[in-house]
């Protein structure tokens, strides 16, 4: 059983344009969130989605920031006109059932660079 | 607020036992302790969760206090590989996953 994919792990991008991080989640797992390192600091929880459904973005950027888990395919976190503060590790999980009883397993990141 | 209280570092020898404390005083009858560990430049890695009753697997244990008021996680036998941060989370409903400040865990060979 493959673990969380997340691509592409290194992503460069100049300030102003779009960048889009793809996760697919565990075989069987259908809750996925999403977390943000900034560098030397910790982990950020940003936004927790069940197919097709956002259950709670509390974590998200306001603007600019958005994620999607469709019904077919990977979730997509997507970050428009991308600043050099946007430049961090976003880790990607996911778990087969509801957060409180269910263990999270992480993907190995896409490390974004805003040049 | 924090919902739990852990050291900022520990130290181990390699191949002794660590016990990691953790305090969360506040803890809800429905609250489940979590612990999942980061490994330098890697993703969080799970490591093992529980209710009330202590757990084991393969990677470690988990003794909860009968009050629940305080939960240690006890790696049997520390290797350079298990050097890490080490998080304690209490996670009710949907709740998602907050990382404290955790505990850095240093293994000596």
């Amino acid at each position: 059983n493959a673990g969380v994919m997340q691509n592409p792990r290194h992503l460069v991008r100049r300030r102003g344009q779009e960048a889009r991080l793809r996760c697919s989640p565990m075989k069987g797992h259908s809750h996925v969130y999403w977390y943000r390192q900034l560098p030397e600091e910790g982990l950020k929880f940003m936004v927790y989605l069940q197919k097709e459904n956002i259950i709670d973005e509390s974590g998200m950027p306001k603007e600019r920031f958005s994620a999607e888990f469709p019904k077919e395919g990977p979730s997509i976190l997507r970050i428009q006109q991308v600043v050099r503060g946007d430049s961090a590790a976003y880790f990607c999980a996911s778990s087969r059932g509801q957060p409180r009883v269910y263990e999270q397993y992480f993907g190995p990141g896409t490390r974004l660079t805003v040049t | 607020d924090a919902k739990t209280t852990q050291p900022n570092s520990m130290e181990s020898n390699e191949e002794e036992p660590v016990h990691l404390p953790c305090n969360h005083s506040t803890i809800s009858g429905t609250d489940y302790i979590h612990w999942y560990r980061q490994l330098p430049s890697q993703g969080p890695e799970y490591v093992i969760h529980g209710l009330t009753s202590n757990v084991n697997n393969r990677m470690a244990s988990l003794a909860i206090a009968e009050d629940r008021k305080s939960s240690t996680l006890i790696l049997h036998r520390a290797t350079l590989r298990d050097a890490a941060v080490y998080y304690c989370i209490l996670l009710s409903g949907n709740t998602p996953l907050v990382f404290g400040k955790g505990t850095r865990l240093s293994v000596i060979a």
